[in-house]
C-alpha cells in the first residue's frame, strides 16, 4: 500500500462552523505533515508530525488544529475559518522527518469557507 | 531571494519535442531534489528524484543537477499532450520546500 488517503475530498463550511479533515497512511512512515495550496501556487507547508509530535508549526493562526492520534492518522480540526483560508488542503508522508526523501501526498481536500 | 525558483512559464512545446524545466536554489547546503508533476486539481506526484551531481534518467525524464551552480533541471523527451501540468522543484532541507512551479502546455 502505497497511498496516502485523505477524506473529505470536498468540504464547504460557514464561518462559525468545525469541521475536521482525515488523512491516513499505511506505509510505516514516521513524518506527516499538512500542506496548504491556494490556486496558482506552490504548496505552503502548514505542519509537521514527526513520530506522532508536532515538530514544526509554521506560524500557522490557531483556527487551525493539528492531532495526530497515532502513526498512521493525522487530523487537521478547524473552527472558525474565513473565506480566504479556502484552498486545497494536502496531506503528505515520509519514513522520517530528517530522510531527505521526497514527499508522497493524498489526493487532498477542497476547502471552500462560506 | 526565494529559497527555490523556477521559470515563471507558461512553456509550450509542440508534441514530440524536448521540454526543458529549470529550478535554481540557494542554500549550498541543501542535498536531496525533487520534481513533482501536479495536474490542475490534483494533488502532486512525485516523477523524479535526484541527490548527486549529473544526470538521472527514468523513461522519458532526465534529472539533471549541478551542485556548483546550485541548478536542477528536468528534461521531457518526446513530450505528449498529456505531460500538460504543473511541474514543481523540491529541494528538501529538512522540510519540502517548493518553487513556484512551471505550467507546461504540449500542444497536438
Amino acid at each position: 500500500d502505497t497511498e496516502v488517503t485523505q477524506t473529505p475530498k470536498h468540504l464547504v463550511m460557514g464561518m462559525t462552523n468545525k469541521k475536521s479533515l482525515k488523512c491516513e497512511q499505511h506505509m510505516g512512515h514516521r513524518a506527516m505533515y499538512w500542506y496548504k495550496q491556494k490556486a496558482k501556487k506552490p504548496p505552503e507547508l502548514m505542519f509537521v508530525y514527526s513520530y506522532e509530535k508536532l515538530s514544526i508549526n509554521e506560524s500557522v493562526p490557531s483556527r487551525f488544529s493539528p492531532e495526530c492520534p497515532n502513526s498512521s492518522l493525522l487530523n487537521l480540526h478547524l473552527h472558525a475559518l474565513q473565506p480566504e483560508d479556502s484552498a486545497l488542503y494536502l496531506c503528505a508522508s515520509s519514513s522520517g522527518e530528517g530522510s531527505g526523501e521526497g514527499y508522497t501526498f493524498g489526493s487532498g481536500t477542497r476547502l471552500t469557507v462560506v | 531571494q526565494k529559497e527555490v525558483e523556477q521559470n515563471s512559464g507558461p512553456l509550450s512545446v509542440p508534441e514530440g519535442a524536448i521540454a526543458s524545466l529549470n529550478c535554481t536554489y540557494s542554500d549550498r547546503g541543501s542535498q536531496s531534489f525533487f520534481w513533482y508533476r501536479q495536474y490542475s486539481g490534483k494533488s502532486p506526484e512525485l516523477i523524479m528524484s535526484i541527490y548527486s551531481n549529473g544526470d538521472k534518467e527514468d523513461g522519458r525524464f532526465t534529472a539533471q543537477l549541478n551542485k556548483a551552480s546550485q541548478y536542477v533541471s528536468l528534461l521531457i523527451r518526446d513530450s505528449q499532450p498529456s505531460d500538460s501540468a504543473t511541474y514543481l522543484c523540491a529541494v528538501n532541507r529538512g522540510k519540502l520546500i517548493f518553487g513556484q512551479g512551471t505550467e507546461l502546455s504540449v500542444k497536438p
